[in-house]
């Protein structure tokens, strides 16, 4: 059983579409969160959320709207899609300090 | 805050050579580290961390850390390098395992290893 899974791998989309990532865990952990890794590798927090409560917000724009249905799960919409939004999406849970990483999404906008 | 510095942004080794990725943090409170790997198209995977107790800590596939709070370092280095170690790795820093506790990473090191 994949413990962090995230669905799609692989996103390409136009410029102006909304489009949602969608993120489960199945380790039982309280907090969840979605990185951002940029083309040049580099990888930023941009939400966590502890146990359905949006803990951290990091000056990400308001057209990324987190969503955590239950505690297993952390979704990303992405609304009004630029070219800078392309990047690999990682969601990670944790409990403790270590994080558990899914696979990532590749999101291209053209 | 916190900050984690990555020294080399790629690393050459040959095969059996010894591994040495450097990593220096800044925090204000004692530290959680952690090294994480990504291979190509994959997520990360956590390879070794250290929050309290033994400065030298070892982790999965023969790689192990030391935290040195002298020298805010906290390097990995593997003794033998493998072909299948060329990956990218990631030293990164959090300030505890609270619920507001976030990673944050170096630029990255990618390790290149060669016959």
């Amino acid at each position: 059983d994949t413990a962090v899974s995230q669905t799609p791998k692989y996103l390409v989309t136009q410029m102006g579409n909304d489009k949602s990532i969608k993120c489960e865990q199945n380790l039982g952990h309280d907090t969840m969160y979605w990185y951002k890794q940029d083309s040049k590798k580099f990888l930023k927090i941009m939400f966590s959320y502890n146990n359905k409560e949006l803990i951290i917000n990091e000056t990400v724009p308001n057209r990324f709207s987190p969503k955590s249905p239950d505690k297993a799960h952390l979704n990303l919409h992405i609304n009004s899609l630029e070219l800078g939004d392309s990047a690999v999406y990682f969601c990670a849970s944790s409990q403790t300090a270590e994080a558990f990483f899914g696979q990532g999404t590749r999101l291209t906008v053209v | 805050a916190q900050s984690v510095t990555q020294l080399g942004s790629h690393v050459s080794v040959s095969e059996g050579a010894l591994v040495l990725l450097r990593c220096n943090y800044s925090s204000s409170v004692p530290p959680y580290l952690f090294w994480y790997v990504q291979y190509p198209n994959q997520g990360l995977q956590l390879l070794l961390k250290y929050t309290t107790g033994a400065t030298l800590v070892k982790g999965i596939n023969g790689f192990e850390a030391e935290f040195k709070k002298s020298e805010t370092s906290f390097h990995l280095t593997k003794p033998s390098a493998h072909m299948s170690d060329a990956a990218e790795y990631f030293c990164a820093v959090t300030l505890g395992g609270g619920t507001a506790s976030k990673l944050t990473f170096g630029t990255g090191t990618r390790l290149q290893v060669t016959l």
